[in-house]
């Protein structure tokens, strides 16, 4: 069964230090998501991606966050300088259409990398 | 604005029934969902309602949603240790391409 998948599954880095978290969506899947769960907190949208750029992103996605499609194959996530704040767990998520009732689409999620800043 | 409720923690023997609840703030949801998150894995769809209808069943799952209380509630009948996990309820708004979720609950079968 095609599935989302993530690497790292577990980061440690230190503050101030760039991570980039990688994520291969399923194959003909066209949006591109994530999300995050800081721990005993909601999971939080981030931003989505569709045709090579953002379509929406959230408040918590501030200019210390990056989105790329590099290849035909992953979309990364990149934290430019990383805060405390920012330890979580990082979901990447994909669908092969919109979500909600007249598109139908399905959100296929990823196992998730967890990111620990010191 | 989206926001979604959800008690935290339920433990039930395997075989019970158990029912998990999840409150929402947002009339406009038109999709709602339950995930669930096994350990060490991402979060799987397990079933959604449509706005629209009160109840859906599916095999063991009995989505029942109270529109005017804005409650969703998920019952798992005859549960198994494979139900262990955590739930997550989500709701999506009309016009919009992404989920707003719960706290998520953990649900621990005991054998």
């Amino acid at each position: 069964e095609p599935e989302v998948t993530q690497t790292p599954s577990h980061q440690v880095t230190q503050m101030g230090q760039e991570v980039i978290l990688r994520c291969v969506p399923i194959s003909n899947h066209l949006y591109f998501y994530w999300y995050r769960q800081i721990l005993g907190q909601k999971v939080e949208f981030l931003v989505s991606f569709y045709n090579n750029e953002i379509s929406e992103k959230s408040e918590i996605f501030d200019d210390q966050f990056s989105v790329e499609r590099p290849d035909g194959s992953n979309f990364t996530l990149k934290i430019r300088s990383t805060k405390l704040e920012d330890s979580a767990m990082y979901f990447c998520a994909s669908s092969d259409k919109l979500l909600g009732p007249t598109n139908t689409g399905e959100l296929f999620f990823g196992e998730g990398s967890r990111l620990t800043v010191l | 604005g989206e926001d979604v409720e959800q008690s935290l923690f339920l433990s039930v023997r395997e075989g019970d029934s158990s029912v998990i609840n999840c409150t929402y703030t947002d009339s406009s949801s038109t999709y709602l969902y339950w995930y669930k998150q096994e350990p060490g894995a991402g979060l799987q769809l397990l079933t959604y309602i449509f706005s629209n209808m009160d109840m859906k069943q599916d095999q063991r799952l009995t989505v029942l949603l109270n529109k005017k209380d804005k409650h969703l509630s998920l019952r798992i009948a005859d549960t198994q240790t494979g139900d262990s996990a955590i739930y997550f309820c989500a709701e999506i708004l009309y016009g919009n391409n992404r989920l707003a979720f719960g706290k998520g609950n953990q649900v621990v079968v005991i054998p």
